[in-house]
């Protein structure tokens, strides 16, 4: 069965620390995204990637960035984390072609206290 | 720039009763089309997607939604709901050439007995 794993499910990290937010997927898929989600909100994209060591901005890029090493593995990272980044943190990934759908992780529930 | 409405932030519908939920979205040219499920603590599910073709598009758990181009529209239905379908819904639109989708806020479903 295809997947995408994001590493924890839930973490808790203080105002200020250097957060890293894991996904790895196992389909070979060339693209990969990192969405946050809050209620009210639905969800935002924050980066994406098309390729190894590609990304772009999605439209909340500030106060992030990606890494993409390795096809399989696209990381977030909070380079000093703020109180209003409190939220849902969901990765997706998906093949070659623009319309096949998104396979998504089961989500890493960020408190930044 | 393409955008997704759905007016409805929480629905609650009888087991049994019929289910609309609607999606408008803003695009200039022909959209890509997607409704999502989110259930309690997962990651989001595609539950079906318009290209082309048919405007009546059939998908998974027996959910069907209809594209209007003149009112740009894509409602999501189901002629009979169950207590299983209790999740969050979202729209989500991607533009011809995409390399992003673009989310709805969601409409939470509730499924009274």
């Amino acid at each position: 069965d295809v997947k995408v794993t994001q590493s924890s499910r839930y973490l808790v990290k203080r105002t200020g620390e250097k957060v890293f937010l894991e996904c790895v997927q196992d389909m070979d898929h060339e693209n990969m995204f990192w969405y946050r989600q809050d209620p009210g909100l639905g969800l935002r994209l924050i980066y994406f990637s098309y390729d190894v060591k590609m990304k772009e901005k999605g439209d909340i890029p500030e106060g992030y960035s990606v890494s993409r090493e390795k096809k399989e593995r696209f990381s977030l990272i909070l380079e000093s984390a703020s109180t209003n980044q409190t939220s849902m943190y969901l990765c997706a990934s998906r093949g070659r072609v623009r319309n096949e759908k998104l396979f998504f992780g089961s989500g890493t529930q960020l408190s930044v206290l | 720039a393409q955008s997704v409405t759905q007016p409805d932030i929480h629905i609650t519908v009888s087991e049994g009763a019929s289910l609309e939920l609607r999606c408008n979205y803003s695009y200039g040219a022909t959209p890509y089309l997607f409704w999502y499920v989110q259930s309690p603590g997962q990651g989001l599910q595609l539950l079906l997607k318009y290209f082309s073709g048919d405007t009546l598009v059939q998908g998974i758990k027996g959910f069907e939604a209809e594209f209007k181009r003149s009112q740009s529209s894509f409602n999501l239905r189901k002629p009979s709901v169950h207590w299983s379908d209790a999740a969050e819904y979202f729209c989500a639109v991607g533009a011809t050439g995409f390399q992003k989708l673009v989310f709805g806020t969601g409409t939470r479903l509730l499924v009274s007995p």
